[in-house]
């Protein structure tokens, strides 16, 4: 089955310092990934997917991830950390069957930012 | 384009109480999901519909849980009777090509 491992239920950085949130995935299939954020009392927002085009993935807000098949990681990257960086992150792997398309989601990492 | 609109934004009510959701995907998209978000897991996906039609309820606990989403747009999903372990938010998501869109959730508080 299709699953992703996110490493860190929690990660602390500096404002400006380097983000870096990870994501590990399992399948049998060439996998569709995504990034979302999740901010305080709202809904998931879409950060960044990979969709087997190219394997370094730029998103919103200055994020990246990098697809590696060899290390089956999907890690998400900022070079500098913002304060309103501060939020939770998902990372999902979709999962296609007969006439279905669903989204697995990790457990979530949740980034603290301080000044 | 509006996003996806889901009421009530929060919701509490006793156990053996029964609560309903409601969501609104975004115009034109086929294919509708709820999902549910237990404090520090990710979202679970409970149902999906393409159109008015059910693709897949197998993680639905259908002994309480039913969702419906009649004339293919709007959906809501009910709850009777609620359980203490049915506190989370409730997430509804339409897709467009590969991507899911999601409302702000209902949290829902059983006491």
């Amino acid at each position: 089955a299709q699953s992703v491992t996110q490493l860190g239920s929690h990660v602390s950085v500096s404002e400006g310092a380097l983000v870096l949130l990870r994501c590990n995935y399992s399948s049998s299939v060439p996998p569709y990934l995504f990034w979302y954020v999740q901010y305080p009392n709202q809904g998931l927002q879409l950060l960044l997917k990979y969709t087997s085009a190219a394997t370094l993935v730029k998103g919103i807000n200055g994020f990246e991830a990098e697809f590696k098949k060899s290390e089956t990681s999907f890690h998400l990257t900022k070079p500098s950390a913002h304060m309103s960086d501060a939020a939770e992150y998902f990372c999902a792997v979709s999962v296609t069957g007969t006439g279905f398309q669903k989204l697995v989601f990790g457990t979530g990492t949740r980034l603290l930012v301080s000044p | 384009e509006a996003g996806v609109a889901q009421s009530p934004r929060y919701k509490i009510i006793e156990k053996r109480q029964s609560v309903a959701f409601w969501c609104n995907p975004i115009s034109g998209h086929a294919t509708l999901y709820w999902y549910q978000q237990i404090l520090g897991q990710g979202p679970k996906l409970l149902i999906q519909f393409q159109n008015n039609g059910v693709v897949d309820d197998s993680q639905l606990p259908k002994d309480r849980f039913s969702a419906e989403r009649l004339k293919g747009v709007d959906s809501t999903l009910k709850i009777q009777p609620a359980k203490l372990e049915d506190s989370a938010v409730y997430l509804c998501a339409s897709r467009g090509g590969r991507e899911q869109y999601f409302g702000p959730g209902t949290r829902l508080t059983v006491t």
